[in-house]
C-alpha cells in the first residue's frame, strides 16, 4: 500500500522558517518525481514545487521562488520542503504528492 | 498560458448522474488531465487520468460509477448512481512546469 506521511507543520511567526518532511512507502520512491501542493483555508489546491526522481531538477511556483527549497533523500525515501521567510499568505495545509497518490497533509500556520 | 477552468458548483439528486467539465485553455486541447476528489475535511484522492482521446485509467479502488470522456478542449468526469459520499470538491489537474489545477467544482448531492 502506498503511503505518503507529511510532518513538520505548526505555528510559526512571520519571517520564520519550517521544514516539512514526507515519508514515502509502498513504491519505489527513487523512480518518481514528487510535488508539494498547498491548500489555504477554504481555497483550492495550488502547486508549490516539484523535484525530479534523482533530485537534480527542481521547479517552484512564483509565489515561493527564492524562499522555499524542495529536496529529497532517496536513501531515506523522504521528501522535504524547507520554507524560509514565511508570510501569512503561506498559511495552508501542505500535501506531498506523487501524480496518483497524496499524503494526508500537514498544517502550516504563519501568524504572530 | 496553461489554465484549467471549472464551474464552481454543481448539484444532482441521489441516484442520478452528473457530468463535471474541465476546459483547457486555448492551444492546449491535446493535454491529458487528471481528476481528483476531495471529500470534506479530507485530503485529495486521485480518481483517474484522462487523455484527449477519451481513454482513461482509474486509480485503485475507484468505482465503475466514475468515468471520463473528452471533446476538444473539454474534459469530463461523469458520476452515475450518485451516492451521498460523492458530495465533495472535484479538481482537474494537468502538467506544465509543475502541476496545474483548476479551481475545483463543489458537488452537492441533493
Amino acid at each position: 500500500e502506498v503511503q505518503l506521511v507529511e510532518s513538520g507543520g505548526g505555528l510559526v511567526q512571520p519571517g520564520g522558517s519550517l521544514r516539512l518532511s514526507c515519508a514515502a512507502s509502498g513504491f519505489t520512491f527513487s523512480s518518481y518525481w514528487m510535488h508539494w501542493v498547498r491548500q489555504a483555508p477554504g481555497k483550492g489546491l495550488v502547486w508549490v514545487s516539484r523535484i525530479n526522481s534523482d533530485g537534480s531538477s527542481t521547479s517552484y511556483a512564483d509565489s515561493v521562488k527564492g524562499r522555499f527549497t524542495i529536496s529529497r533523500d532517496n536513501a531515506k525515501n523522504t521528501l522535504y520542503l524547507q520554507m524560509n521567510s514565511l508570510r501569512a499568505e503561506d498559511t495552508a495545509v501542505y500535501y506531498c504528492a506523487r501524480d496518483i497518490d497524496w499524503g494526508q497533509g500537514t498544517l502550516v500556520t504563519v501568524s504572530s | 498560458q496553461l489554465v484549467l477552468t471549472q464551474s464552481p458548483s454543481a448539484s444532482a439528486s441521489l441516484g442520478a448522474s452528473v457530468k463535471l467539465t474541465c476546459t483547457l485553455s486555448s492551444g492546449h486541447s491535446s493535454y491529458a488531465i487528471a481528476w481528483h476528489q476531495q471529500q470534506p475535511e479530507k485530503g485529495p484522492r486521485y480518481l483517474m487520468k484522462l487523455n484527449s482521446d477519451g481513454s482513461h485509467s482509474k486509480g485503485d479502488g475507484i468505482p465503475d460509477r466514475f468515468s471520463g470522456s473528452s471533446s476538444g478542449a473539454e474534459r469530463y468526469l461523469t458520476i452515475s448512481s450518485l451516492q451521498s459520499e460523492d458530495e465533495a470538491d472535484y479538481y482537474c489537474q494537468t502538467w506544465g512546469t509543475g502541476m496545474v489545477f483548476g479551481g475545483g467544482t463543489k458537488l452537492t448531492v441533493l
